[in-house]
């Protein structure tokens, strides 16, 4: 079946602009995961639901990250005001048990 | 804050040769999962093991847990140039649901 996708694959934004990044999970995992990864680094953990809700949101670094998944489904990671360090790749994983399924990652390049 | 560390950082060897990474962690688990990742085919799970398990095998590959020294190894036998990638170690985040936490990595490169 088809895997975990996230668009868009590679956004560009001017320092200070909002930007919103898509996850689609395979299809009946109740469990997501968003991660950031910076240049070089392992990924880290951004924040995880269970189906609708938002159990962890401790890894956001900040209040301008929001994520949401409003019918359990497709996820949302949104970044207001934009900073130069918000450039990584932000990467979206399901679960069904213990092995988390990644998507391939939206590059995002703060100007 | 990451957890594991693997070594090396980077690793180049000739197709054919084995390859050998090691992590090691700092709280006490009860599995430890290695991912792949490069730029073909995003991070991919390759293999868990239970702290329970002392050694798992998975075609070519080889993992190794000690719990008592809080470290892992994986090896890579017969390595092929489609092996090169950045290889991770993660850990459960001490939590229920399954929040990872990864090492840096190391980075194989297997030369044709």
């Amino acid at each position: 079946g088809a895997g975990v996708s996230q668009s868009p694959r590679y956004k560009v934004a001017k320092r200070g602009q909002d930007v919103a990044l898509r996850c689609d999970p395979i299809s009946g995992h109740v469990s997501l995961f968003w991660y950031q990864q910076a240049l070089g680094q392992g990924p880290e953990f951004l924040t995880y639901f269970q189906n609708e809700a938002q159990l962890d949101k401790s890894g956001l670094p900040s209040d301008r990250f929001f994520a949401e998944r409003p019918e359990g489904s497709v996820s949302t990671l949104k970044i207001q005001r934009t900073q130069q360090e918000d450039s990584a790749v932000y990467l979206c994983a399901s679960s069904y048990q213990e092995t988390q399924y990644f998507g391939p990652g939206t590059r995002l390049l703060v100007l | 804050s990451q957890q594991g560390e693997e070594d090396p950082q980077a690793l180049s060897i000739q197709e054919g040769e084995n390859a050998t990474m090691n992590c090691s962690y700092k709280t006490s688990i009860n599995n430890l999962q290695w991912y792949r990742q490069n730029s073909g085919r995003g991070l991919v799970h390759l293999i868990l093991i239970r702290s329970n398990e002392r050694e798992k095998h998975s075609g070519r590959l080889r993992v190794t847990l000690d719990t008592s020294k809080k470290s892992s190894s994986l090896l890579i036998t017969a390595s092929r140039a489609a092996d090169t990638a950045s290889y991770f170690c993660a850990t459960p985040g001490g939590t229920s649901y399954g929040k990872l936490t990864f090492g840096q990595g190391t980075i194989l490169t297997v030369h044709p």
